[in-house]
């Protein structure tokens, strides 16, 4: 099973600030299956990224994904009040689907 | 517009089963996998399976391999996710969520767009 490993834990900032959320494969991913999730307080995840790098319907432009290999990246380049919550990378390989852990993005 | 209402809140004892629902609307439910996602109290997503709405076949977890079932009714547009001998760690709010899988400029992406509102599930003597 691969495993991903998503840093920082939790991101601290303020709106306005660029944010830089890491999401790191215990062995090579196909860039296809890679997709990026947001998640408010009681609320079901959102998609905002999938193939690494494609924005799904409606998500602003603000958010932007890249990354390749076992490396991938989740920007906001200018943050929005409604941006802070809880983002999930996930990938598909070997039959399975794996989330990381998630990484907190909280106002500073 | 597309939608997935799951059925209401459950509460089960140590070693009962209990089955969820998820019926879709908006779109051909048979064109697009169905997967289940469970979320543990304060805790992250983790993948239950999937199943393909058009043929019933399925693919599972492997730690929920011999005690999840997933099937469907394709005449009313329902998935369902049946997990047996239920403890105390399956205390969790149950997802379904529907497969996007389509082609950019030649490459093929997927994720999973469409989500149902969850179903707690909590087990408990």
């Amino acid at each position: 099973e691969i495993v991903l490993t998503q840093s920082p834990g939790t991101l601290s900032l303020s709106p306005g600030e660029r944010a830089t959320l890491s999401c790191r494969a215990s062995q090579s991913v196909s860039s296809s299956y890679l997709a990026w999730y947001q998640q408010k307080p009681g609320q079901a995840p959102r998609l905002l990224i999938y193939g690494a790098s494609s924005r799904a319907t409606g998500i602003p432009d603000r958010f932007s994904g890249s990354g390749s290999g076992t490396d991938f990246t989740l920007t906001i380049s200018r943050l929005e009040p409604e941006d802070f919550a809880v983002y999930y990378c996930q990938q598909y390989g070997s039959s399975a689907y794996t989330f990381g852990q998630g990484t907190k993005l909280e106002i500073k | 517009q597309v939608q997935l209402v799951q059925s209401g809140a459950e509460v089960k004892k140590p070693g009962a089963s209990v089955k969820v629902s998820c019926k879709a609307s908006g779109y051909t439910f048979t064109g697009y996998y169905m997967h289940w996602v469970r979320q543990a109290p304060g805790q992250g997503l983790e993948w239950m399976g999937r199943i393909n709405p058009n043929s019933g076949g399925t693919n599972y977890a492997q730690k929920f391999q011999g005690r999840v079932t997933m099937t469907r009714d394709t005449s009313i547009s329902t998935a369902y996710m049946e997990l047996s001998r239920l403890r105390s760690d399956d205390t969790a709010v149950y997802y379904c969520a529907r497969r996007v899988d389509d082609y950019v400029w030649g490459s093929y992406r997927q994720g999973l767009d469409y989500w149902g509102q969850g179903t707690l599930v909590t087990v408990s003597s």
